[in-house]
């Protein structure tokens, strides 16, 4: 099956500092990519959608300056916290679609990253 | 707009017993509709969907979900829990074609017991 693949897993970092996050399709090229936020015991929140050589879509009450989103490649996008704060701090998941497979609309999940801002 | 509406944050079962959790959307198409399974500081695991075809879905793990449409309902089960399940269960909706973002509900935690 399709595999997606985060990095890091863990980051903790400084208060106004700058981290990235990397999602890669591991076997598939994927287009679109999908950014979502969990907050402890919450569901997922889509951030943005990533599209490959485009501009990224962002949610309505997503700060598009503050969550940078880069997709350029078909196997790559990535997510970069900037001026971080300990508000940030939350779980991200990066999604993928395989164009490969006949369109279902099911999304393949990373490992997600949790973020910690101290 | 759609939207899914998952009943119980917390169901806590024997081992053994009926595991069912439920879930309600919202669409103003056809959906498309998801189980996915969530273990701790780990991503989302797609158990089943359902896509047009069988209103009765078979997916890993011994769980299965109906379709009514009638109801608007996707209710996930399976006839005797184990242990293992004891994760964050989330239901998602698509619109049908499948090109468009997936909608979550709040998730259900199962808890399973000896």
């Amino acid at each position: 099956g399709a595999v997606v693949s985060q990095h890091p897993s863990r980051v903790i970092c400084k208060s106004g500092t700058s981290v990235k996050i990397e999602c890669r399709s591991l076997d598939f090229q994927a287009t679109t990519m999908f950014w979502y936020r969990q907050f402890p015991k919450q569901s997922l929140m889509l951030m943005a959608t990533s599209n490959e050589g485009s501009k990224a879509t962002y949610e309505q009450g997503v700060e598009k300056d503050k969550f940078l989103i880069n997709h350029a490649s078909l196997t790559l996008s990535t997510l970069t916290v900037t001026s971080a704060h300990p508000e940030d701090s939350s779980f991200y998941i990066c999604s993928a679609r395989d164009p490969t497979v006949v369109n279902t609309g099911e999304l393949f999940f990373g490992e997600g990253s949790r973020l910690t801002v101290l | 707009a759609q939207s899914v509406t998952q009943l119980g944050s917390h169901v806590s079962v024997s081992e053994g017993a009926l595991v069912l959790l439920r879930c309600n959307y919202s669409s103003s198409v056809p959906p498309y509709l998801f189980w996915y399974v969530q273990y701790p500081n780990q991503g989302l695991q797609l158990l089943l969907k359902y896509t047009s075809a069988a209103t009765l879905v078979k997916g890993i793990n011994g769980f299965e979900a109906e379709f009514k449409k009638s109801e608007t309902s996707f209710h996930l089960t399976k006839p005797s829990a184990h242990m293992s399940d004891a994760a964050e269960y989330f239901c998602a909706v698509s619109e049908s074609g499948g090109y468009n973002k997936l909608i979550f509900g709040a998730g259900t935690r199962l808890a399973v017991h000896p």
